[in-house]
C-alpha cells in the first residue's frame, strides 16, 4: 500500500496565479479530507468528501478555494487566484471509518510570492 | 461540538526521562481519541487510538495513553525519551461513530535534550 499520495511536494507560485494540489487516497477509503496547516492557525479542516461527494466545505476560507473528487482515486484542491496568505502546508487524508483514524499524505508546501 | 486542549505548546525532556504530553477534550458523547506524531517536513502519523474497551492503549514507539472519562483526559506517556522522539504531537477527538470528523489540538512540540 503506497499510502496517501500528494503532489506536488512543493509549489512556489506568484500571487494571482492558479494553483492545483492533487491527492490520491488509499484504495477502499470512503472518506477524504483536505487540511491546511500554518503556524498561526494550526491544522484546519477545509473540506471532506464521502464516496466522492462533498459533505462539509464550511472550512473553505473563500470562494477562491474549490475542491473536487471526480472519482474514488483522485481529488484536487484549487486556489484561484492565489494570495500570499494562502502560503501553508496542505494535507490530504483518507479514512475508511473515523474509528480507524486518518492516514495523512506527506503534504504540499505552498508558497505564494 | 467537541474540542481539544493540549497543555504546553513546547515540552522539553532529557533523554531517558519520562515523556508526558497532556490532552483534555470536551465531547457531548463518548469520544474516539487519537494521538498523532508529525516529524519535520512530514505528514501526521497515527501513534495510537482509543475507541472502546480497555482505557489504557499502547501505540507505536513505546508510547501509551490512558482514557480517563472522569477527567476528560487522554494524556500521552513514554517511560524513557529517545532522541528520535523529538517531533510535534497532536491529540484529536471525534464524537464517536456519529461523526467522521476529527478535531485536532494545536499540537505540542517535544524536544529531547541529550
Amino acid at each position: 500500500d503506497a499510502g496517501v499520495i500528494q503532489s506536488p511536494r512543493h509549489e512556489v507560485t506568484e500571487m494571482g496565479q492558479e494553483v492545483t494540489l492533487r491527492c490520491k487516497p488509499i484504495s477502499g477509503h470512503d472518506y477524504l479530507f483536505w487540511y491546511r496547516q500554518t503556524m498561526m492557525r494550526g491544522l484546519e479542516l477545509l473540506i471532506y468528501f464521502n464516496n466522492n461527494v462533498p459533505i462539509d466545505d464550511s472550512g473553505m476560507p473563500e470562494d477562491r478555494f474549490s475542491a473536487k473528487m471526480p472519482n474514488a482515486s483522485f481529488s484536487t484542491l484549487k486556489i484561484q487566484p492565489s494570495e500570499p496568505r494562502d502560503s501553508a502546508v496542505y494535507f490530504c487524508a483518507s479514512s475508511p471509518l473515523v474509528k480507524g483514524g486518518y492516514t495523512f499524505g506527506s503534504g504540499t508546501r505552498l508558497t505564494v510570492v | 461540538a467537541q474540542s481539544v486542549t493540549q497543555l504546553g505548546s513546547h515540552v522539553s525532556v532529557s533523554e531517558g526521562a519520562l515523556v508526558l504530553l497532556r490532552c483534555n477534550y470536551s465531547s457531548s458523547v463518548p469520544p474516539y481519541l487519537f494521538w498523532y506524531v508529525q516529524y519535520p517536513n512530514q505528514g501526521l502519523q497515527l501513534l495510537l487510538k482509543y475507541t472502546t474497551g480497555a482505557t489504557l492503549v499502547k501505540g507505536i514507539n513505546g508510547f501509551e495513553a490512558e482514557f480517563k472519562k472522569s477527567e476528560t483526559s487522554f494524556h500521552l506517556t513514554k517511560p524513557s525519551a529517545h532522541m528520535s522522539d523529538a517531533a510535534e504531537y497532536f491529540c484529536a477527538v471525534s464524537d464517536g461513530a456519529g461523526s467522521y470528523q476529527l478535531t485536532f489540538g494545536k499540537g505540542t512540540k517535544l524536544s529531547v535534550i541529550p
